[in-house]
């Protein structure tokens, strides 16, 4: 079945940019996304993107995909302390009843 | 919009106790998920319900777990009896059937609540 990776933590400073990275194994996905996860809340969807695109930008948020790796990146500019939460990769399965998660990265921003 | 909500926030029972969660889908979406997030793990989908039908529950423990949603609408899980792996936080999340989403195009969007957290203890 489909398998999503990520690195575990990543610690940046206050003002520069961040880099969470991904890989999944089917190629058949068709929608991949970023969801945010600060502590005690439930998981906020922040982007997505379709596979067809090999880009998306939505304010600070830049999504790459690339699918012939099978990898997908979040880059987050300027990060700020209120970015600090665990990001979560997934992708559509197979069926596209359901996400396939990734084990999440902590993202610690210091001032 | 109000979001899904979930209760209680917190359960702490004993091993081999019942336990049972709820969840209110946000209004009109017709599909909604439970999801099971283990400490440093991503969430698992545990069942998948279109409107009062089960979608998926090829990952529901069914010797223990059982979900029903009985009207379309709130839905309840229940863990009889609770083993010590089964500590979790429980995510329910709801979504527009796919091809109704709204704003952002053709997305799979979930919605998820806050979770409830369960210790066996």
């Amino acid at each position: 079945g489909e398998d999503v990776e990520q690195s575990l933590f990543l610690s940046v400073r206050e003002g520069d940019s961040s880099v969470i990275n991904c890989t999944y194994t089917d190629s058949s996905s068709t929608y991949l996304y970023w969801y945010k996860q600060e502590p005690g809340a439930g998981l906020q969807l922040l982007t997505y993107i379709f596979s067809n695109m090999d880009m998306k930008q939505d304010q600070r948020l830049t999504v790459l995909l690339n699918k012939k790796d099978k990898h997908l990146s979040l880059r987050i500019a300027d990060t700020q302390t209120g970015d600090s939460a665990i990001y979560f990769c997934a992708a559509l399965n197979q069926a596209g009843t359901a996400l396939i998660f990734g084990k999440g990265t902590t993202l610690s921003v210091s001032s | 919009e109000a979001g899904v909500a979930q209760s209680p926030r917190y359960k702490i029972i004993e091993k081999r106790q019942s336990v049972a969660f709820w969840c209110n889908p946000i209004s009109g979406h017709a599909t909604l998920y439970w999801y099971q997030q283990i400490l440093g793990q991503g969430p698992k989908l545990l069942i998948q319900f279109q409107n009062n039908g089960v979608v998926d529950d090829s990952q529901l423990p069914k010797d223990r777990f059982s979900a029903e949603r009985l009207k379309g609408v709130d839905s309840t899980l229940k863990i009889q009896p609770a083993k010590l792996e089964d500590s979790a936080v429980y995510l329910c999340a709801s979504s527009l059937p796919r091809g109704r989403e709204r704003g952002w195009g053709p997305s799979y969007e979930q919605y998820f609540g806050p979770g409830t957290r369960l210790t066996v203890t």
